[in-house]
């Protein structure tokens, strides 16, 4: 156990649609990261947020949104869902958020999403 | 050409033998990290390097900055072993760019 929560587990919903996913990262960690990981892609970066600022983009598209609350947690908004969006959408936290050795990440269990 | 690429993407072994997975990454990093990702989908982070070598149990990570490639290498393995490692940069500009996995199954 890691220590990240995330939830909900699983997550089945249609087109058109707006999902939440939501993340508690560990007790002390600051940094707050999303990931998606669909089969033909691979994991991928979206986003990081470090103390409810956002640290770092990625490979996040207009339609989807995060961000961090004053108590850490952080939420993962998906709108317009399209058929691709389906995948595994993994957080992950740490305790600083940049270059520091201290920047080991650890990995909630995923949230899986099939838009059908 | 991907930034990060990882070699080989299938690897099947022995119980026992020495296992080597190599990245190349072609941006300037920050950090390297390496990934362990079990068949059920979780994810465990298993080094965190910047520079020379980290050893963990049975686990070996090393980096050479100058030439952009590390390698993780596996002691004595064992079935349990088997998962995906994938390698992670995080680049000068603070983007986290993965590789594509190595699929490794160790048999009895």
């Amino acid at each position: 156990d890691s220590g990240v929560t995330q939830t909900p587990k699983h997550l089945i919903t249609a087109t058109g649609q707006r999902v939440t996913l939501r993340c508690s990262p560990r007790s002390g960690d600051l940094s707050v990261y999303w990931y998606q990981q669909s089969l033909d892609q691979g994991l991928q970066f979206l986003i990081q947020y470090y103390n409810g600022e956002e640290r770092a983009k990625g490979n996040i598209l207009e339609r989807f949104s995060a961000q961090q609350f004053p108590d850490l947690h952080s939420e993962l908004n998906l709108s317009s869902l399209e058929l691709g969006d389906s995948a595994l959408y993994f957080c992950a936290s740490s305790v600083d958020g940049g270059q520091g050795v201290k920047e080991t990440q650890y990995f909630g269990p995923g949230t899986r999403l099939l838009v059908l | 050409k991907n930034e990060v690429e990882q070699s080989p993407q299938n690897l099947t072994a022995q119980e026992g033998e020495f296992i080597t997975i190599n990245c190349s990454y072609s941006v300037g990093i920050s950090a390297l990290h390496w990934l362990q990702q079990h068949p059920g989908g979780g994810i465990v982070s298993l080094f965190m390097l910047s520079s020379g070598k980290k050893k963990h149990g049975r686990l070996i990570a090393t980096i050479n900055i100058q030439e952009k490639h590390s390698s993780l290498h596996i002691t004595a393995s064992h079935p349990r072993d088997s998962a995906v490692y994938i390698c992670a940069v995080r680049s000068n500009t603070d983007k986290l760019i993965f590789g594509t996995g190595t699929r490794l199954q160790v048999f009895p």
